[in-house]
């Protein structure tokens, strides 16, 4: 059972354009959540993490908005670069816990 | 800069081979984590490690086991390997469990 479902599998958005991924959860342990993002042939790296106690995060181009009545968050890539294409994953962490639960991926392509 | 590493970016082997993948990282973490990672499933943790000698499951353990015996050093093992196993293994360190650092990654093909 995946803990945090993640949408769309995939996003085609053209230079400029505002790609936004979702992610959702049930679980209300989750104290911490990161997006990685992962490049062909790299692993993942973290990109923006935020906790619950804001609705809002920015770091650069890259925005997460938190919503916890909805438990729901989403990564917003502002003024989108060919240089962004890449899969995105986001995750949650329990309160007290060594691990992470990851999202399914989203493979973001951003054409010229 | 941290660094995590993988003994292999490509592995090769035939089922019912015994297979150990390696990764060892350099910046004293205490947490390690092993995940596979297949198109549409995202990254699955198999096992992970808070300390030495400890293990923990992760979501799929089953088919695979794990060693620590040293802080910086965590081995992935197939026992008896299968073609459902054919999959990129990533490793990843982490000093909190937070922040996670994961190294390049394993492509195993099971023949």
């Amino acid at each position: 059972q995946q803990q945090v479902k993640q949408s769309p599998q995939s996003l085609i958005v053209q230079k400029g354009g505002i790609p936004i991924i979702n992610c959702a959860y049930e679980n209300t342990a989750f104290d911490y959540f990161p997006w990685y993002q992962q490049f062909p042939g790299k692993g993942p790296a973290l990109l923006i993490a935020i906790r619950p106690d804001v609705s809002e995060k920015k770091e650069g181009r890259f925005t997460i908005s938190f919503n916890k009545s909805a438990k729901q968050f989403s990564l917003h890539i502002m003024d989108s670069q060919p240089g962004d294409s890449a899969t995105y994953f986001c995750a949650a962490k329990v309160t007290g816990a060594n691990n992470l639960f990851f999202g399914t991926g989203t493979r973001l392509t951003v054409i010229p | 800069d941290v660094k995590v590493t993988q003994s292999s970016r490509y592995l090769v082997k035939r089922t019912g081979e015994k297979v150990f993948l390696e990764c060892v990282q350099d910046m004293d973490h205490e947490n390690m984590f092993w995940y596979r990672q297949d198109p549409g499933l995202g990254l699955r943790l198999i096992y992970f490690s808070y300390d030495v000698k400890m293990k923990e499951k992760g979501d799929i353990p089953e088919g695979y086991s794990v060693s620590r015996e040293k802080k910086e050093r965590f081995s992935l093992i197939l026992e008896s390997a299968s073609t459902n196993q054919t999959s990129m293994y990533l490793c990843a360190s982490s000093p909190t469990g937070r922040e996670q650092f994961f190294g390049p990654g394993t492509r195993l093909t099971v023949l």
